[in-house]
């Protein structure tokens, strides 16, 4: 089956203006994860939905990010406000669920942000 | 930030030769994964373990959980061309929020 979708899987966009970022999880999935991946580094947790709530948003660095998943299946990632320093590779994962096996986290391949 | 401290940092190896890797913490740890992520592309799982001591293969490679759970290894034998690129360990969250925390990662290259 498919495997986990992000779109666009580039966006460049002005300092200051709002972007939206997709995640299409695996079908099923009740978990999905957004990580931010610097250059150089490796990928920190933002926030993770269980379902359509939103069960962890302590990575989220400032009130700019905020993220939906309204049905249960995808969710967007939104950043007001855009800065320089928000430049990064965003990554969706999702998993089964808790309790289902190992719950590995399955990614997708990532949305490139560059804000001019 | 970054909790888990990978090295080496890069590796330039030829085709054919072993490759070692560790991943150490200051905190405790109830399960070790290690994760490689190629250009373009999200991270995909190697390895999972989840008892101190445990080792665990998967093909040429092969990851140790430190006796200690502070610590774990990969070893990949006969690197080959596609072995190249980032290789990360990372911790999960307890049961029921099972976000990761990443290592700093090992890049490694392989000379012609």
């Amino acid at each position: 089956g498919a495997g986990v979708s992000q779109t666009p899987s580039n966006k460049v966009t002005e300092k200051g203006k709002y972007v939206e970022l997709r995640c299409d999880p695996i079908s099923g999935h009740t978990a999905l994860y957004w990580y931010r991946q610097s250059l150089g580094q490796g990928p920190e947790f933002l926030i993770y939905f269980q379902g359509t709530g939103a069960a962890d948003d302590s990575g989220l660095p400032n009130d700019r990010f905020f993220a939906v998943r309204p049905e249960g299946s995808v969710s967007t990632l939104k950043i007001q406000r855009t800065e320089r320093g928000d430049s990064a590779v965003y990554l969706c994962a999702s998993s089964p669920g808790p309790g289902i096996g190992t719950d590995t986290q399955y990614f997708g391949p990532g949305t490139r942000l560059t804000v001019l | 930030g970054q909790q888990l401290n990978q090295s080496p940092q890069s590796m330039f190896i030829q085709e054919g030769e072993d490759v070692s890797m560790n991943c150490t913490s200051s905190s405790i740890f109830n399960t070790w994964l290690w994760y490689k992520q190629d250009p373009g592309e999200g991270p995909v799982l190697l390895i999972a373990l989840y008892k101190a001591g445990e080792l665990t293969s998967n093909g040429r490679l092969t990851a140790q959980f430190g006796i200690t759970r502070k610590d774990s290894f990969l070893n990949i034998s006969a690197s080959i061309p596609s072995d190249v690129g980032i290789y990360f360990c990372a911790r999960r969250g307890d049961f029921g929020n099972e976000k990761l925390t990443f290592g700093t990662g090992t890049r490694l290259t392989i000379i012609p």
